[in-house]
């Protein structure tokens, strides 16, 4: 238990619905993100939040929709996905700090991940 | 683009050999992790090298930051079932202080 949780852990969908995953950290920490992991690549950093401000989108497609009503929640909203989005989503937290103006990013926590077919 | 690069990408072995696995770039990290995954399961991190030349140890596992930070090894001694999972290296890009996964290698050790 790493204090980040998911919700749903598995899900099915077709490529015209729309759905959300849930991303809730325990840990106080300031920052959260949304990995993709799929077979045969490497983990891909798709958003980050720092202080409920989203600091980056690596050029993630418009079908994913990132929310972040606080620093304890993260939401992902999913329509019209592809099935090549069919992959491993994971969370993760962190606490985020100034050094020397610099943002510095303490350990990454990660949930146990939302496995997403679409169909 | 920065690149992790892990070797090897599958690993077989039987319980009680010894085995290394290696993390390489052709760029400078800040810091470098090394995480483990079980199926089902998100990443847990393991250790995290800062220091040119570092050498951490955690029981059966021993991990080393290249002297230049651009490459790393994870070496275990002595597999055990357990030892079973992916294993991931991540750089902390130097100056963007946003961490790089590498390509994964996965281990299976067999009774």
């Amino acid at each position: 238990e790493t204090g980040v949780t998911q919700t749903p852990r598995h899900l099915v969908m077709g490529m015209t619905n729309k759905k959300s995953l849930k991303c809730e950290q325990h840990l106080g920490h300031n920052a959260m993100y949304w990995y993709k992991q799929s077979a045969k690549k490497p983990l891909e950093l798709m958003f980050v939040y720092n202080f409920k401000e989203q600091t980056e989108n690596n050029s993630v497609p418009s079908r994913f929709s990132p929310e972040c009503p606080n620093s304890s929640h993260l939401f992902l909203h999913l329509h019209t996905l592809q099935p090549e989005d069919s992959a491993l989503y994971l969370c993760a937290s962190s606490q985020e700090r100034l050094v020397a103006s610099d943002l510095r990013t303490d350990t990454q926590y990660f949930g146990p991940g939302t496995r997403l077919t679409v169909l | 683009t920065q690149l992790l690069e892990q070797s090897p990408q599958f690993l077989s072995i039987q319980e009680g050999e010894n085995l290394t696995v290696y993390c390489n770039s052709s760029s400078v990290f800040s810091s470098l992790q090394w995480y483990r995954q079980e199926p089902g399961e998100g990443p847990v991190l393991l250790v995290t090298v800062v220091t040119g030349g570092e050498v951490k140890k955690l029981k059966r596992l021993t991990f080393q930051f290249g002297d230049a930070r651009k490459d790393s090894s994870l070496h275990i001694t002595a597999a055990q079932t357990g030892d079973t999972g992916l294993y991931l290296c991540a750089g902390e890009s130097l100056g963007t202080y946003k961490y790089i996964f590498g390509t994964g290698t996965r281990l299976k050790v067999l009774a």
